[in-house]
């Protein structure tokens, strides 16, 4: 079946502009989840949606970051007013079940200039 | 709040023989779960292993398996007859299964790990 889908796959924007990056999980898939991961680097941890629930918004690194997930499906990430530090690649996750292992789209490379 | 620490950021084998990814994570819970992912370099990253931390037997999976020490706080991942494809790099992640925070993950920074011929 269809895994996790991310767009766009690249992303160049100026400092200053939003961006919207997007996540389609697999369907089924009650658990969603945002990270980034800087080059190199280990994945820190973004946002979490599970079910109905209150998303975790713990890892969302300034209030320019925001997420949604709409019907419990598809999530958009956005950045406001973008930095050059937020340069990396974002990537989302989904899950069956919150104790069960996620299945990772292939990331949002996104380049600040 | 839970850490997991991966204290080789680098490791390499040679082709067909074994190495040992080392983890340690720090939890004041009693059931979680863990995993190791891979992310080779085309970036996708993919379950390797799970291990749920009420369980008492290791995990494998062919040539992967764990040692999972529950009293140290210990998750090593262990490759056997490495491959030229085990190349990448590989996280420890640490899942909780807490009351208010089921679901939350935390990584490792990884250890890349190059495999030769």
């Amino acid at each position: 079946g269809a895994g996790v889908s991310q767009s766009p796959s690249n992303k160049v924007t100026e400092k200053g502009k939003d961006v919207e990056l997007r996540c389609d999980p697999i369907s089924g898939h009650t658990a969603l989840y945002w990270y980034r991961q800087s080059l190199g680097q280990g994945l820190e941890f973004l946002i979490y949606f599970q079910g109905n629930s209150a998303p975790d918004k713990s890892g969302l690194p300034s209030d320019r970051f925001s997420a949604e997930r709409t019907g419990g499906s598809v999530s958009t990430l956005t950045i406001q007013r973008t930095q050059q530090e937020d340069s990396a690649v974002y990537l989302c996750a989904s899950s069956y079940q919150p104790r069960r292992e996620q299945f990772f789209g292939p990331g949002t490379r996104l380049t600040v200039l | 709040a839970q850490t997991v620490t991966q204290s080789q950021p680098e490791m390499s084998v040679q082709e067909a023989e074994t190495v040992t990814l080392s983890c340690t994570y720090d939890t004041s819970e009693n059931n979680y779960y863990l995993f190791w992912y891979k992310q080779p370099p085309s970036r996708q990253m993919i379950l390797v292993i799970r291990q749920e931390a009420y369980k008492q037997q290791n995990a494998t999976e062919n040539r992967f398996s764990v040692n999972f020490q529950k009293a140290a706080k210990s998750f090593s991942l262990k490759i056997s007859d490495s491959q030229l494809g085990d190349t990448a790099m590989y996280f420890c992640a640490f899942t909780s299964s807490g009351e208010g925070n089921a679901g939350k993950s935390t990584f490792g920074d990884g250890t890349t790990l190059t495999v030769k011929p």
